[in-house]
């Protein structure tokens, strides 16, 4: 496909449940970066990939949240025993290249409830 | 720590009132600053990098410039088409992209 491609885009789950969220990026782009958009705030940095390896893994909230990416293709954001205040809107984005000046490219978002 | 400051934090305009939008910035190492359209319901859309400052980008109604402290997003004419979050972010030494909360412009017809 042309663009960023997320799944699904929208998930109930309840509390305690694990989720897990599938983005496929731009094919060529060797960057992969995980945010989250919580309604009124600003995005969050959570994760980023360059090629299959993670070297910032910073921002992700708690060791409940995890990722992973294969084929420098395919990424999926796992997210284990789900509490409330994980409900956002999860963007994953690609880019040509890590390094800060090549923009991102988003997909459309997943926007997880819990409840 | 790289911080963005977006400012009005909501503006309303009258279709062909021109206005600007202003992005303040702190960032190790400027790599990019970057301009987004976000529409509800959707992910953001990329609109300009800026690299250096003195440097300005185009794209039909909307002009971006840069400066060492603050970039604009100059908007002339607007339509109500152009209703939308507008969200500014920075590159930096860091390799990660740091986002403004975004301002919501609404035109009115």
């Amino acid at each position: 496909g042309a663009g960023v491609s997320q799944s699904p885009s929208n998930k109930v789950t309840e509390k305690g449940k694990d989720v897990e969220l599938r983005c496929d990026p731009i094919s060529g782009h060797t960057a992969l970066y995980w945010y989250r958009q919580r309604l009124g705030q600003g995005l969050e940095f959570l994760i980023y990939f360059q090629g299959n390896s993670a070297p910032d893994k910073s921002g992700l909230p708690s060791d409940r949240f995890s990722a992973e990416r294969t084929g420098e293709s395919v990424s999926t954001l796992t997210i284990q025993r789900t509490q409330q205040e994980d409900s956002a809107v999860y963007l994953c984005a690609s880019s040509l290249e890590v390094g800060g000046g090549s923009p991102l490219h988003f997909g459309n978002g997943t926007r997880l409830t819990v409840t | 720590e790289d911080q963005v400051t977006q400012s009005p934090e909501a503006l309303r305009l009258q279709e062909g009132e021109s206005s600007s939008l202003n992005c303040s910035y702190t960032v190790s190492g400027l790599r990019g600053l970057f301009w987004y359209r976000q529409d509800p319901g959707k992910g953001p859309e990329f609109l300009f990098t800026l690299y250096s400052a003195g440097e300005e980008k185009e794209k039909e109604r909307l002009k971006a410039t840069l400066t060492k402290k603050e970039s604009f997003l100059h908007i002339t004419a607007p339509k109500p088409e152009d209703s939308a979050t507008y969200l500014c972010a920075v590159g930096g030494s860091n390799y990660k992209l740091t986002f403004g909360k975004g301002t919501l412009l609404t035109v009115n017809p």
